[in-house]
């Protein structure tokens, strides 16, 4: 039962390094979330995608890139983090846009 | 775009009382989802909502589908301290050639002992 997986867990970036959170779904689910939330703030949708190979752009894109080559992952990936980036991330699938968002448990990142 | 409203931004109440939370938006959702989210951990659903006028249960939870299919409420009775988190109304809002789920800024809800 692994749901959806997120790694890593934590992170500290130094400005203007680069990275890529992970995410894989063992749900077989055709919808992918990436949501980053600021204290206070909600969830903001970054991107999303509505099954391999298409992705599009959420709330929030600027700054990060994502992929879906196959159903099961979705990576997230800053090129040249910033401070504003500092935030907690968090993946999220669904098999339909109206069904269950299953999340995983999130990354907290921190850029300095 | 379609956007999902909820206020006040935190709540506080005494435990054993009844909470009632609301989400509103301008446009027509199809569906309502609340969800709740403990500190530290990802958000969790609550309860689905998929009908106008439809009225859901799970425990002590309640939820309804506005009649407009503009908004949404959720009861909580008889609160304890577990009810303590961020509750957010959430639906699937469409700006582009997919739809997408959109979430309200949550309510968080603190419970007095």
């Amino acid at each position: 039962n692994a749901g959806v997986t997120q790694t890593p867990k934590f992170r500290i970036l130094k400005i203007g390094q680069s990275m890529t959170l992970q995410c894989t779904q063992d749900m077989n689910h055709n919808y992918m979330y990436w949501y980053r939330q600021d204290p206070g703030m909600g969830l903001k949708l970054i991107y999303y995608s509505v099954g391999a190979g298409i992705t599009d752009k959420g709330e929030v894109p600027n700054g990060y890139n994502v992929s879906r080559s196959t159903t099961e992952d979705f990576p997230l990936r800053l090129e040249l983090a910033a401070p504003s980036q500092t935030s907690v991330y968090f993946c999220a699938s669904s098999l339909t846009v109206n069904t269950e968002a299953f999340f995983g448990q999130g990354t907290r990142l921190t850029v300095v | 775009g379609q956007q999902l409203n909820q206020s006040p931004q935190s709540m506080f109440i005494q435990e054993g009382e009844d909470v009632s939370m609301n989400c509103t938006s301008s446009s027509i959702f199809n569906t309502w989802l609340w969800y709740k989210q403990d500190p530290g951990e990802g958000p969790v659903l609550l309860i689905a909502l998929y009908k106008a006028g439809e009225l859901t249960s799970n425990g002590r939870l309640t939820a309804q589908f506005g009649i407009t299919r503009k908004d949404s409420f959720l009861n909580i009775s008889a609160s304890i301290p577990s009810d303590v988190g961020i509750y957010f109304c959430a639906g699937p809002s469409s700006t582009g050639a997919n739809s997408k789920l959109t979430f309200g800024k949550g309510i968080t809800l603190s419970v007095r002992p």
